[in-house]
């Protein structure tokens, strides 16, 4: 089955500063990529995702990368806010099935 | 509030007792899984329907039983738990073909 893995699991960054979170997925029939945001005490939600037929996607702060060939994609977050703070996840997902496979997960902490 | 509604919101239970988890969804969506959210694997991927029909079981010990009777409703069973199994369970649900995932905002179980 699909194997994702997240790094780094932990990320303190200042405010202000840039920050990557890295994933690798195994499937190469995976063709869709998610990633959702986790505040404290509340449910993960959807931020910005990318298909495989697209190798960069950018939503004003947030841009996500995908490399097809090296089964990694990238997750970046310029100009770090403090509600920025929250665990951060990405995922895989395959069409056969239904099946969605999430990374374990990025703890990241913006400081003032 | 994502339209997807889960109950109840935290369950302690002792090992021997039978409980149900309840979940919910208005949006129209015919796929719903189940999610194991713990320290250790931050969310966990249980159960998939997929218009009704489970589509998978990601190797879930049995006293975990789930029920799908419509592609608005699942249900999870809960009998004979461990202290192990003490964790967030989160429901979620998406159209067949992918897309975003919407989380209800879980069951928080304590398992004595």
């Amino acid at each position: 089955g699909e194997n994702v893995e997240q790094h780094p699991s932990t990320l303190s960054v200042q405010e202000g500063d840039s920050a990557v979170i890295k994933c690798t997925y195994s499937d190469s029939a995976s063709n869709y990529f998610p990633w959702y945001k986790q505040e404290l005490g509340k449910r993960p939600q959807l931020i910005i995702d990318i298909r495989s037929n697209v190798g960069e996607k950018k939503d004003q702060r947030i841009a996500v990368t995908l490399n097809k060939t090296a089964k990694h994609f990238s997750l970046h977050i310029t100009e770090t806010q403090p509600e920025d703070s929250a665990v951060y996840f990405c995922a895989a997902f395959k069409a056969a099935g239904n099946k969605l496979t999430f990374g374990g997960g990025t703890r990241v902490l913006v400081k003032p | 509030e994502t339209g997807v509604t889960q109950t109840p919101r935290h369950l302690v239970m002792g090992m021997t007792n039978k409980k149900s988890l309840k979940c919910e969804q208005h949006l129209g969506h015919n796929a719903m899984y189940w999610y194991k959210q713990s320290a250790k694997k931050p969310l966990e991927l249980m159960f998939v329907y997929n218009f009704k029909e489970q589509t998978e079981n990601n190797s879930v010990p049995s006293r975990f039983s789930p029920e799908c009777p419509n592609s608005s409703h699942l249900f999870l069973h809960l009998h004979t738990l461990q202290p192990e199994d003490s964790a967030l369970y989160l429901c979620a649900s998406n159209l067949q073909e992918g897309g975003e995932l919407f989380f209800g905002e879980g069951s928080r179980l304590t398992v004595l």
